[in-house]
């Protein structure tokens, strides 16, 4: 069974649209991180965000932002008024550690966003 | 200044070859890491090192083997190509192993013919 699921494999958004990324994940671990990259045209693999459970507060990092559900197991990114550099694959990835666990990253399978000008 | 060099950033090989995929850091970084991502499925770890030992193998074929000549450095050899080994091949590493932050490097798109 997948851990980290990523519902949409693609989208389009027109510039200056705001727009959520959703991402569920399964963990028995209470110690895990997650995380949200962007894989860039030229091959460059960008770390956008990074959430532990234990953080409340909404992460945020420039334009980009996610919406952390811990109880329901959702991570959602958001990413305001995109312009077309936003186009890409995103990623949304779980970090379990290695005690009783994997030290290692689970991705969901990624959603390609194709922003329009 | 590129933090994680791979090299070559494209490979087409034939069935049956040997290819060896380079990876080199200079972030300081102590763990590296090798995922792999195939065509329809999520990148997926393939194998840590710490300190230039290994830690983790979750890859079943032993067709492909690490190399760490250095700390810094995490090549990938694959023998025997296959198809099915086509795939974009990324390493990773982080300060420490255990640690949950990893940054990657471009990527190696290897097409096997």
């Amino acid at each position: 069974a997948q851990k980290v699921i990523q519902v949409w494999s693609t989208t389009s958004r027109q510039e200056g649209e705001k727009l959520t990324l959703d991402c569920s994940y399964k963990t028995s671990q209470v110690l895990y991180h997650l995380f949200w990259y962007k894989h860039l045209l030229s091959g460059e693999m960008v770390l956008l965000i990074r959430q532990m459970p234990s953080t409340i507060a909404i992460e945020r990092s420039g334009r980009y932002s996610v919406v952390f559900q811990k109880s329901r197991k959702s991570i959602s990114l958001v990413i305001s008024t995109l312009q077309p550099d936003d186009s890409g694959k995103y990623f949304c990835a779980l970090w379990e550690p290695a005690t009783g666990g994997n030290n290692k990253l689970t991705f969901g399978q990624g959603t390609v966003l194709s922003v329009i000008p | 200044d590129p933090k994680i060099i791979q090299k070559p950033k494209y490979l087409v090989a034939v069935t049956g070859s040997e290819k060896i995929l380079i990876c080199e850091q200079y972030l300081g970084h102590n763990a590296m890491y090798w995922y792999r991502q195939s065509a329809k499925k999520p990148l997926e770890f393939m194998f840590s090192y710490s300190y230039q030992k290994l830690m983790d193998n979750q890859t079943a074929s032993s067709r492909f083997q690490p190399q760490s000549s250095k700390k810094n450095h995490l090549d990938l050899q694959i023998t025997a190509l296959k198809p099915d080994d086509s795939a974009t091949y990324f390493c990773a590493s982080s300060q420490d192993w255990g640690l949950a932050e990893q940054f990657f490097g471009p990527g190696t798109r290897l097409t096997v013919l």
